[in-house]
């Protein structure tokens, strides 16, 4: 089967830093992303990573783990504007995309 | 605005009737997905098109559910004889077709409420 798991919610300060962890098991790995979704809208894509390592993009960083089935979503210097969800996919293969639950982040003042 | 629009925004019906949706993507994207979100739940994806051509749909999905991209522009998606459970935002997202592209641009979604 295939299966992403990521925390339901999460809770942090203003101005703080915030890492959103997402492991996977599924049945082949042709990438993974992280989108942002705020609530009533559509998502948004953050990130894409399909080889180990860290990719930096501003105040947002993703790391991925192909060998742990593990990655995850930093973001620095947080803002009230990030509180949102925030939403771990892969492909395992072909052209489905698998979408994790998604981890609600409360950014408190 | 991502530039992928959906029509209508909001579908409010009775059980056992049927429903469609329209999607249009960006005009340059010939990749195309249609998803399916709960509250609380990541999008769900239902089926993927790659210019007119249907190329993977999800085993989860009844004979109920059917969808198209006549001409590879706009698609349509449709729910035959509705139920309950059919309740969600149905969202579509399209990716460019040139070179090596992954980001999927989402429109803002038709949120369906079977009553």
């Amino acid at each position: 089967g295939q299966n992403i798991d990521q925390p339901t919610e999460m809770t942090a300060t203003e101005g703080a830093i915030v890492q959103i962890n997402c492991t996977y098991q599924t049945s082949g790995f042709n990438g993974l992303f992280w989108y942002q979704q705020h609530a009533g809208e559509a998502p948004t894509f953050l990130s894409y990573n399909v080889l180990d390592g860290l990719e930096e993009k501003g105040r947002f960083s993703s790391f991925l783990s192909r060998s742990k089935g593990y990655s995850y979503l930093l973001l620095k210097e947080l803002q009230m504007k990030d509180s949102a969800s925030y939403l771990c996919a892969v492909r395992p293969g072909g052209f489905k995309t698998i979408f994790g639950a998604g981890t609600r982040l409360f950014v408190k003042a | 605005d991502t530039g992928v629009s959906q029509d209508p925004r909001h579908k409010i019906t009775k059980r056992g009737q049927n429903v469609t949706f329209r999607c249009d993507p960006i005009s340059e994207h010939n990749r195309l997905y249609w998803y399916r979100q709960t509250l609380g739940q990541g999008p769900e994806f239902l089926t993927y098109f790659q210019n007119e051509a249907q190329l993977e749909k999800s085993r989860l999905l009844s004979d109920r559910f059917s969808a198209e991209r006549p001409k590879g522009s706009f698609s349509t998606l449709e729910i035959q004889r509705t139920e309950q459970g059919d309740s969600a935002m149905y969202l579509c997202a399209s990716i460019p077709g040139q070179g090596v592209s992954y980001e999927q641009y989402f429109g803002p979604g038709t949120r369906l409420t079977v009553t």
